[in-house]
């Protein structure tokens, strides 16, 4: 089936503007996680979303960082006010349930680049 | 919150020999340790897990140990080939807050030397 997809895959912006980045998760997944991976760094958490609960917004590195996931499914991810040091590679990923011991599937991933 | 860290951050070996990775976590909550490996250019994908309630699992020539004791888990390569080259990610979840994101370490890039 249908893995994780993320638009777009890459994204060349100019210091200031605003983004969304979008991600559309396995179907029939409740959980879906956001991560950004700068270049040659791990995956630092940013947001999670499961089923209609409240997200988890602990990992969002400023107030310029939003998400939000309609109707359960897709996610959009919204910098504002982009910063040069907001260029990374921002990874989607999603689980069946959530329960925090299961395989999360990942996207692609849309690179960003702010100039 | 959780802090993981990984070890070695490049290694390079031989086709053939044997590659290990390892990896500690502080928060003695964790119970979940998942491996991902990511290819040039493409997404990370999970190669193995293992849960706290086992010390090592086995998957043909991959190999995870846990020692919940000293907060480490590591990763075993054997018969290493080309193919492996990749970087590796280990990562612990910590459920204690409720939350169910998983904790990447910085990641090793790993060369497999034909």
């Amino acid at each position: 089936g249908a893995g994780v997809s993320q638009s777009p895959s890459n994204k060349v912006t100019e210091k200031g503007k605003d983004v969304e980045l979008r991600c559309d998760p396995i179907s029939g997944h409740t959980a879906l996680y956001w991560y950004r991976q700068s270049l040659g760094q791990g995956l630092e958490f940013l947001i999670y979303f499961q089923g209609n609960s409240a997200p988890d917004k602990s990992g969002l590195p400023s107030d310029r960082f939003s998400a939000e996931r309609t109707g359960g499914s897709v996610s959009t991810l919204t910098i504002q006010r982009t910063q040069q040091e907001d260029s990374a590679v921002y990874l989607c990923a999603s689980s069946l349930t959530g329960t925090g011991k299961e395989t999360q599937y990942f996207g692609p991933g849309t690179r960003l680049l702010v100039l | 919150g959780e802090n993981v860290e990984q070890h070695p951050s490049t290694l390079s070996v031989q086709e053939g020999d044997s590659a290990v990775i390892k990896c500690t976590y502080s928060d003695s909550a964790s119970n979940y340790f998942p491996w991902y490996k990511q290819e040039l250019g493409k997404r990370p994908q999970l190669i193995i897990d293992i849960r706290s309630n086992v010390g090592e699992k086995k998957d043909q020539r991959i190999a995870v140990t846990l020692n919940k004791t000293a907060k480490h888990f590591s990763l075993h390569i054997t018969e290493t080939q080309p193919e492996d080259s990749a970087v590796y990610f280990c990562a612990a979840s910590s459920v204690q807050t409720g939350a169910n994101n998983l904790f990447f370490g910085t990641g090793t890039r790993l060369t497999v030397i034909p």
